[in-house]
């Protein structure tokens, strides 16, 4: 099993400023993944963190307003750029070693945008 | 595109009660498939999952859950649910997206249990 920690914890912005996510795994994963959850909604996969590479990122989410880092594997980022109140969630990060096997996840940036 | 239904938005359940989510999936090759628990203010945790073999897997805190390919479906039951159980629960399904495998997460269905 991996035990994932993220932080902040939570944190509360202004609007139009950056926050940088961190993301950290206690055993090497293969794979590494970022989630928004938005206010009483499910999960959606906003990128795929690759390890020393770009991210890849799903339909609707793009680099410049959420660039991720994984410089190895066991550590990524996340920076939710020049924020609005829209990018209120809880952002949470997961990693895994294969298919089928179980996805870890982080217990959660809840992350509010004045 | 592969996606996951949960029908069931709200359950209501008095404690002692039998239990069973409902999870259907649209996917084209044989799915790896979970279920997760979220409590507030908590992450996932997984509950159980399905790959291959037996179509009934167990999963932890007496859950289980019945894969059926005939009806595209994979609902999680517990016989006696518990105050506890209380939580959002997610269905998800693994796909490969090319470069990487992710899951694909349902809607949730958030369980009230009644004392």
């Amino acid at each position: 099993s991996a035990v994932i920690s993220q932080k902040p914890s939570r944190d509360i912005c202004q609007r139009g400023t950056s926050l940088t996510i961190q993301c950290q795994v206690d055993s090497q994963v293969t794979m590494m993944f970022w989630y928004r959850q938005q206010p009483g909604q499910s999960l959606t996969l906003i990128a795929t963190a690759n390890q020393g590479s770009e991210a890849t990122y799903e339909s609707g989410f793009v680099i410049d307003k959420f660039p991720i880092s994984r410089p190895n594997l066991t550590f990524s980022t996340l920076t939710v750029s020049n924020m609005s109140p829209e990018d209120s969630s809880i952002y949470l990060c997961s990693g895994g070693l294969a298919r089928g096997d179980e996805q870890f996840f982080g217990p959660g940036t809840r992350l509010t945008v004045l | 595109a592969q996606s996951v239904t949960q029908p069931d938005i709200h359950i209501t359940v008095s404690e002692g009660a039998s239990l069973e989510l409902r999870c259907n999936y649209s996917y084209g090759a044989t799915p790896y498939l979970f279920w997760y628990v979220q409590s507030p203010g908590q992450g996932l945790q997984l509950l159980l999952k399905y790959f291959s073999g037996d179509t009934l897997v167990q999963g932890i805190k007496g859950f289980e859950a019945e894969f059926k390919r005939s009806q595209s479906s994979f609902n999680l039951r517990k016989p006696s649910v518990h105050w506890s159980d209380a939580a959002e629960y997610f269905c998800a399904v693994d796909v490969d997206s090319g470069s990487a495998r992710q899951l694909t997460f349902g809607s949730g269905t958030q369980l009230t249990v009644l004392p």
